[in-house]
């Protein structure tokens, strides 16, 4: 069974630019996480989806990042416009249960130039 | 606020040591508690979390709700657990719009065990 897929592995963008992750959790798992990690930082939670509805936003930093999950199937995150402190990796985990195991995907490097 | 603190960034033992893994927490309320792991050029995957009470690859972890621990064991260590470790925490219940399933995690351990 595939595992927890982000795109891409890593980008790198200009300040200012657009930047969209997507990642596809693993089939029939209705839970997915967005987490990142700055460089020096701990992992820390952005959101979760339950399905396509955004259970829980509280980690999102600012407006300049929306998260989607249309169709409850893969999630797409959008920094936009991208500033310096944004560079970091975005992870993504999915889990069958809110309080299952969650299975993360291997993080998109984001780099902020 | 639920905060996890992982005092050692860095600790290095030799094959055959003991180690322990420090994680603190802090939480108004009974959180689950778990242990993720990242080998090189791995993605993260979870260890052991405290409600399975498994010892895993002979790592160990017991939840200590007096002293709000959840440090990590292994009498043995091996030079294929050389990784980085995190310490994470999952809410008990839902508060307002706080959801029980986001994960909070500690700064992370990096073990290197020596030949």
């Amino acid at each position: 069974e595939a595992g927890v897929t982000q795109f891409p592995s890593h980008s790198v963008i200009e300040k200012g630019q657009t930047v969209t992750l997507r990642c596809d959790p693993i089939s029939g798992h209705d839970n997915l996480y967005w987490y990142r990690r700055v460089m020096g930082k701990e992992i820390k939670f952005l959101l979760h989806f339950v399905k396509e509805s955004k259970q829980d936003e509280s980690g999102m930093p600012n407006n300049r990042f929306l998260a989607e999950r249309t169709g409850g199937t893969y999630s797409t995150l959008k920094v936009q416009p991208a500033e310096l402190e944004d560079s970091g990796v975005y992870f993504c985990a999915s889990g069958d249960r809110a309080r299952s195991e969650q299975y993360f995907g291997p993080g998109t490097r984001l780099t902020v130039t | 606020a639920q905060r996890v603190t992982q005092p050692e960034k860095l600790l290095s033992v030799f094959k055959g040591a003991p180690v322990e893994l420090k994680c603190n927490y802090s939480y108004s309320g009974s959180p689950e508690l778990f242990w993720y792991v990242q080998y090189s050029r791995q993605r993260l995957q979870l260890l052991l979390r405290h409600i399975s009470r498994e010892s895993i690859k002979g790592f160990t972890a017991d939840l200590n709700k007096g002293e709000t621990s959840f440090h990590l064991k292994k009498p043995f260590a091996q030079e294929e657990d050389s990784a980085m470790y995190y310490c994470a925490l999952s809410g008990a219940f839902y508060a307002g719009g706080t959801s029980y399933g986001k994960l909070t995690f500690g700064q992370g351990t990096i073990l290197t065990v020596h030949p």
